[in-house]
Formats: C-alpha cells, sequence, structure tokens
C-alpha cells in the first residue's frame, strides 16, 4: 500500500458536505501558492493556484483562500465526493534564482458515504 | 499527451548497487526538477533543471546526480545505493519559474 502520509493529520467528512483544508505557510515573501492533490499511488495532481496579489480564486468545486497577514491558506471543496479522498498538500514559491517550492507535510481527506 | 513519465514504477536494489532513473515530459517546459517523498513529510527538492543544460542541487542532492540529457528528458542516479535512499521519488516540470509544476507517477525504491 501507500507509505507517504502514514501520520499525516487526518479530516473525515461525510459526502455532500463541504470541506475546508488549512495551511500554514512559512515564508512573507512567497508569493505563489499551489494545491495539489495525492492519491494512493500516484503522484501529485494540479488542483489550484493563487498568487500573492490575489486573497481569493475559485475553480471548479473548489476555492483557495489566502491571509497574508497570518500567513494562511485554506482550500474549500464543496460537495465532496468520495473521489475526493487523498492527501492534499499546499506548496509557496519563494521568489528569487530558481522556481523553489516548498511543500507542506499534507492532509489526509476521508469522505465518508 | 502523456504529460510526465517515469520509469521504472518499482525498484529493488542491495546497498551499493547503482541505477538510474528515468523521466520524460512532453509538454515542451523548460524546468526539471527530481523530489524525493518519504512518509509524514512533504517532498523535498534533490536537484533541478532550470533549463536545457544546466542542472543545480536542491535541498537533498547528496548521494544523487543528475544529467539533463535534452530538453524532454532528466535523469536521476545512484552511485551507490543506501537504506537512507528508500524513498519515492517523483519527477516535475514546468514551463518556467513561477509556473506550476507537474508530476510524474514516482518511482518506488526499496534499498535493503
Amino acid at each position: 500500500g501507500e507509505s507517504v502520509g502514514l501520520h499525516l493529520p487526518t479530516l473525515s467528512v461525510q459526502e455532500g458536505d463541504n470541506s475546508i483544508i488549512n495551511c500554514a505557510y512559512s515564508n512573507s515573501a512567497s508569493d505563489y501558492f499551489i494545491w495539489y492533490k495525492q492519491e494512493s499511488g500516484k503522484g501529485p495532481q494540479f488542483i489550484i493556484d493563487i498568487r500573492s496579489n490575489m486573497d481569493k480564486r475559485q475553480g471548479q468545486r473548489v476555492t483557495v483562500l489566502l491571509n497574508k497577514t497570518v500567513k494562511h491558506l485554506s482550500l474549500q471543496i464543496a460537495a465532496t465526493q468520495p473521489g475526493d479522498s487523498a492527501v492534499y498538500f499546499c506548496a509557496e514559491n519563494i521568489p528569487g534564482g530558481y522556481n523553489k517550492l516548498i511543500f507542506g507535510a499534507g492532509t489526509r481527506l476521508a469522505v465518508h458515504p | 499527451n502523456a504529460g510526465v513519465t517515469q520509469t521504472p514504477k518499482f525498484q529493488v536494489l542491495k546497498t551499493g548497487q547503482s541505477m538510474t532513473l528515468q523521466c520524460a515530459q512532453d509538454m515542451n517546459h523548460n524546468s526539471m526538477y527530481w523530489y524525493r517523498q518519504d512518509p509524514g513529510m512533504g517532498l523535498r527538492l534533490i536537484y533541478y533543471s532550470a533549463s536545457e543544460g544546466t542542472t543545480d542541487k536542491g535541498e537533498v542532492p547528496n548521494g544523487y546526480n543528475v544529467s539533463r540529457l535534452n530538453k524532454r528528458e532528466f535523469s536521476l542516479r545512484l552511485e551507490s545505493a543506501a537504506p537512507s535512499q528508500t524513498s519515492v521519488y517523483f519527477c516535475a516540470s514546468s514551463r518556467g519559474q513561477q509556473e506550476t509544476q507537474y508530476f510524474g507517477p514516482g518511482t518506488r525504491l526499496l534499498v535493503l
């Protein structure tokens, strides 16, 4: 089975509920943020991104909120489905040099019928 | 359009053996990256290539080497594998700096 994420925090939700996954980032100079979804045995999959000149961005069933004052990022998933069960990572881009992404350890989302 | 592909999917090595992990992307991206992922930890950057012909160390480069063979391909080599290198390895690519990175499916490596 998948060895990644054995000790990750877990968010359990009922199918159809809205989910909110939180992330605290480390660097106040970070200018670009990405949410990834990783299903068991697969690579991280891009969900949505947001640049630091924005505080909200919406996609299909997902919304990312950015609060630069407290260095906090959240991912909201509307009407959560069983297929949303996965580990979710936030990543921050620290400018300068190269496209250096710093990844959080992730949160496991478990969707129950 | 396959995106980012990696070979092999699984590999078991004995301590001291060498191997090369292959990565290719068909998105015409300039930048490519190698990460390792360990339980309970975020992805850590091993090496990256900002553009064809350049490579640089990331956060955890010791014990690894890379080759940017051409714009499409970026390989990771373990010259003398150690048990501490047991991990899942991901290759990623991006169009350029400040661009989203897209990941391959990973290579699961076990070093005994």
